[in-house]
């Protein structure tokens, strides 16, 4: 049983668009991480939300925790080719193990 | 820091042969990831050991999968016999867990691609 569902599961757009990522549980986290995976290489965390409702902003990227602690979304203002990747979420359970997301693999076009 | 350091990066085997995957940890990390990841199921965590330990060995697949850390510097993953099936990047990741205040960053290795035949 997938506990965290992503979507879209695959998004292609132009250098400059603008773009949003979800992330999205029917179980309540006590905190969610992004991941992004660029290919040939192992995921690298962006960033931890802890507190429902909390918005994160890292350079262009937004990240926000539902208020509810269930979801989570990513926005990208005016992505980048270097923004190109696989994009994941991962909630904790039980002590220090993660459960991924099902992923969104995000193409930037220049 | 050289960060989690995975050997090999590639291998490639014929069904049936035994294939060992290795890992060296962050030094200073007292908690050990083995994952899977395929497109099919994603990334899935196999088995974690905190200080050494197994902790949670619940998403080893079968019998032909084992785990070893025999010190807080090296830990591998062992298929015997191999399958086509097993064909995937599997990822060694390593983190600093203090015992409370839920997981901390995991770092990943780049992965070993392994293809079996």
């Amino acid at each position: 049983t997938q506990l965290l569902e992503q979507s879209p599961q695959f998004l292609s757009i132009q250098e400059g668009e603008n773009l949003t990522v979800y992330c999205n549980s029917s179980s309540v986290f006590s905190s969610l991480q992004w991941y992004r995976q660029e290919p040939g290489e192992g995921p690298v965390l962006l960033v931890t939300v802890v507190t429902g409702g909390e918005v994160k902003k890292l350079k262009r990227l937004t990240f926000q925790f539902g208020d509810a602690r269930k979801d989570s979304s990513l926005h990208i203002t005016a992505a980048q080719p270097g923004d190109t990747g696989l994009y994941l979420c991962a909630g904790p359970r039980n002590t220090d193990k993660l459960i991924f997301g099902t992923g969104t693999r995000l193409q930037v076009f220049p | 820091d050289a960060g989690v350091i995975q050997s090999p990066r590639h291998e490639v085997t014929e069904m049936g042969q035994e294939v060992t995957l290795r890992c060296k940890p962050i030094s200073g990390h007292n908690s050990l990831f083995w994952y899977r990841q395929t497109m099919m199921r994603g990334l899935e965590l196999l088995i974690y050991f905190n200080n050494n330990v197994p902790i949670d060995d619940s998403g080893m697949p079968e019998d032909r999968f084992s785990a070893k850390m025999p010190n807080a510097s090296f830990s591998t993953l062992k298929i015997q016999p191999s399958e086509p099936r097993d064909s995937a990047v599997y990822f060694c990741a390593s983190s600093f867990w203090g015992g409370e205040g839920g997981p901390k960053t995991q770092y990943f290795g780049p992965g070993t691609r392994l293809l079996v035949l």
